[in-house]
């Protein structure tokens, strides 16, 4: 079945850095888009990256554009998100999310990964 | 930005009685709305995208509504394990975002 599985979260300070990786399978990987979604504790959904299924469009929120970036490696069915000059208010649980619809983008989240927790502390 | 408010923020009901949730959006975004399902410590299952289609693997009790600015999810017989938190989103522009939830407690 379709997985997805986040990884490399952890405890950063503040201007520091953070690589997240979201390992796929189930599916054909190379054939759909990707979202990053992240939860602060207690508190709504928050999209923050796409990157199309071939890697040719990437999109962010403004408030992390200059400092994610979100890269995708289709041989090895894998996701990123390069986390730079980080601030408190980036931290949250992020989660990986396979966009709906193959080839042509929907922007609807189906499935989403488990999470991994990014927790931006001094 | 698009805005989603949804109301109320907590509806408490039983088990067996319908639940009605709503999402207004600050513009129209045409059908371009879903929504989804969220458990304590689980990620988000989507539930109805394109306003009304079911996703895969979802119940006939849940349904939605609404186009333009005015969305509603129903459940027309609550079950217990239906008892969550529920999102709305919005694809008709960049950037996507999410409603702040609607928590459904047991009464």
């Amino acid at each position: 079945q379709v997985q997805l599985v986040e990884s490399g979260g952890g405890v950063v300070q503040p201007g520091g850095s953070l690589r997240l990786s979201c390992a796929a399978s189930g599916f054909t990987f190379s054939s759909y888009g990707i979202h990053w979604v992240r939860q602060a504790p207690g508190k709504g959904l928050e999209w923050v990256a796409f990157i199309r299924y071939d890697g040719s469009y990437k999109y962010y929120r403004d408030s992390v554009k200059g400092r994610f970036t979100i890269s995708r490696d289709n041989s090895k069915n894998t996701l990123y998100l390069q986390m730079s000059s980080l601030r408190v208010e980036d931290t949250a649980v992020y989660y990986c999310a396979k966009d709906h619809g193959s080839t042509v983008t929907n922007n609807w989240f189906d499935p989403w990964g488990q999470g991994t927790l990014v927790t931006v502390s001094s | 930005e698009i805005v989603l408010t949804q109301s109320p923020a907590t509806l408490s009901l039983s088990p067996g009685e319908r639940a009605t949730l709503s999402c207004r959006a600050s513009q129209s975004v045409s059908s371009y709305l879903a929504w989804y399902q969220q458990k304590p410590g689980q990620a988000p299952r989507l539930l109805i995208y394109d306003a009304s289609n079911r996703a895969t693997g979802i119940p006939g009790r849940f349904s939605g509504s609404g186009s333009g600015t005015d969305f509603t999810l129903t459940i027309s017989s609550l079950e217990p394990e239906d008892f969550a938190v529920y999102y709305c989103q919005q694809r008709s522009n960049w950037p996507i975002t999410f409603g702040q939830g609607t928590r459904l407690e047991i009464k």
